[in-house]
């Protein structure tokens, strides 16, 4: 079964400063990973996607994500914050030919001015 | 761009009711999911439909549950007998090349 764990269910940064969210997964096959946002009152909304290309993968409004197998590792990052940032952030992962997306347990990104 | 569509936004129903929850999927899609998402909780796999038929389910989609494609255009999630802790964020998905959710629909059971 796969699975997905994000540590820190809360991450407060500075407006400009690094954004960090981490997530980790489990899969015995190769997986396919997503990170999504959800802004208040709004659906889930694709930040970016790993589909066994390029280990670092470029998404949307800045953000980025590297792919380590070595690690079972997909954290997001970008680097200067912006208020409109702010917002509940979504790891998951898939195997390539499951349909089913198996999400994290979210993290809250509050920016702080 | 094209956007999944759920209707009602929000929906408060009295337990034992039956409830039915509505989607729209984007036109030239096949794949079709419920999601869940209790509040504070993460998102939860329900069930996905394809080819007027459902092709994986959770523990969580139980006899209560049912899907139906009922005119080639919505997707419908319908509750039999409501719970309380049917209390949730209801999302809906389709897939093309990716996925595409809807807004949700928030159940409150009184």
């Amino acid at each position: 079964a796969q699975s997905v764990t994000q540590l820190g269910s809360h991450v407060s940064v500075s407006e400009g400063a690094l954004v960090l969210l981490r997530c980790n997964y489990s899969s015995s096959v190769p997986p396919y990973l997503f990170w999504y946002v959800q802004y208040p009152n709004q659906g889930l909304q694709l930040l970016l996607k790993y589909t066994s290309a390029a280990t670092l993968v470029k998404g949307i409004n800045g953000f980025e994500a590297e792919f380590k197998k070595s690690e079972t590792s997909f954290h997001l990052t970008k680097p200067s914050a912006h208020m409109s940032d702010a917002a509940e952030y979504f790891c998951a992962v898939s195997d390539q030919g499951a349909q089913k997306l198996v999400f994290g347990q979210g993290t809250r990104l509050t920016i702080n001015p | 761009e094209p956007e999944v569509t759920q209707t009602p936004s929000h929906q408060v129903t009295q337990m034992g009711q039956e409830v039915i929850l509505r989607c729209v999927p984007i036109s030239n899609h096949l794949y079709f999911y419920w999601y869940r998402q209790i509040l504070g909780q993460k998102v939860e796999f329900l069930v996905s439909f394809y080819n007027n038929e459902i092709s994986e389910k959770s523990e969580i989609f139980d006899d209560q549950f049912s899907v139906e494609r009922p005119d080639g255009s919505n997707f419908t999630l319908k509750i039999r007998s409501t719970k309380l802790e049917d209390s949730a964020m209801y999302f809906c998905a389709s897939r093309g090349l990716g996925y595409t959710f809807g807004s949700g629909t928030r159940l409150t059971v009184v």
